[in-house]
């Protein structure tokens, strides 16, 4: 079945430098790759995804890029702010039509 | 307001008391799902309806039951509650009629905990 593997496990950064979460998958059919963002004690919402038909996505100052041939996607948060601080999931959807499989996130720490 | 809405948000049981965690969602989807939230585990798919009547497995079904008899509506069955079902459990929906494609809408989490 599918696997996603998502790392580092937690970031820590400074306001203003960018982070890079990434993300593999064993699927290489999978074709859709949403990223979820989770603030602390909240529900997860989705902040940007990216279809196997383009290789990059951006939206303001997050980007996703996608490899399909490494299988591997990964998100990209420039100037970060505190507020991005919060744990970021990775997805792929699993061998099943209805399956999603998530990463197992990673906290990110945006110190002022 | 589009909502996925869970009840109860926090509850405490005892080993084998049978409880459900019920799930409404108000936009019409036909994809709904469930989650489990563990420390360095991310979120595990339950299980998974595409459509009425139509429930499927995910990764970590082991000691649940769902149903869906109507649309709105995917409730979350534990028949016999054992402590390594302590979780956050997050209920979803989406609009889609095929694979998952699109964005999926979380209720707010259930706190369980099985003593």
């Amino acid at each position: 079945g599918e696997n996603v593997e998502q790392h580092p496990s937690t970031l820590s950064v400074q306001e203003g430098d960018s982070a890079v979460i990434k993300c593999t998958y064993s699927d290489s059919a999978s074709n859709y790759f949403p990223w979820y963002k989770q603030e602390l004690g909240k529900r997860p919402q989705l902040i940007i995804d990216i279809r196997s038909n383009v290789g990059e996505k951006k939206d303001q100052r997050i980007a996703v890029t996608l490899n399909k041939t490494a299988k591997h996607f990964s998100l990209h948060i420039t100037e970060t702010q505190p507020e991005d601080s919060a744990v970021y999931f990775c997805a792929a959807p699993g061998d099943q039509g209805g399956k999603l499989i998530f990463g197992q996130g990673t906290e990110l720490s945006v110190k002022p | 307001e589009a909502q996925v809405t869970q009840n109860p948000r926090y509850l405490i049981t005892v080993t084998g008391k049978k409880l459900t965690v019920t799930c409404s969602q108000n936009m019409n989807h036909e994809y709904m799902s469930w989650y489990r939230q563990d420390p360095g585990l991310g979120l595990r798919q339950i299980y998974y309806s595409m459509n009425v009547e139509v429930t499927d497995k995910g990764d970590v079904p082991e000691g649940y039951k769902v149903s869906r008899k109507e649309k709105r509506n995917f409730p979350l069955i534990l028949e016999s509650p054992s402590p390594n079902q302590t979780s956050l459990y997050f209920c979803a929906s989406s609009f889609t009629s095929g694979s998952i494609n699109g964005e999926l809408f979380f209720g707010e989490g259930s706190r369980l905990t099985v003593l």
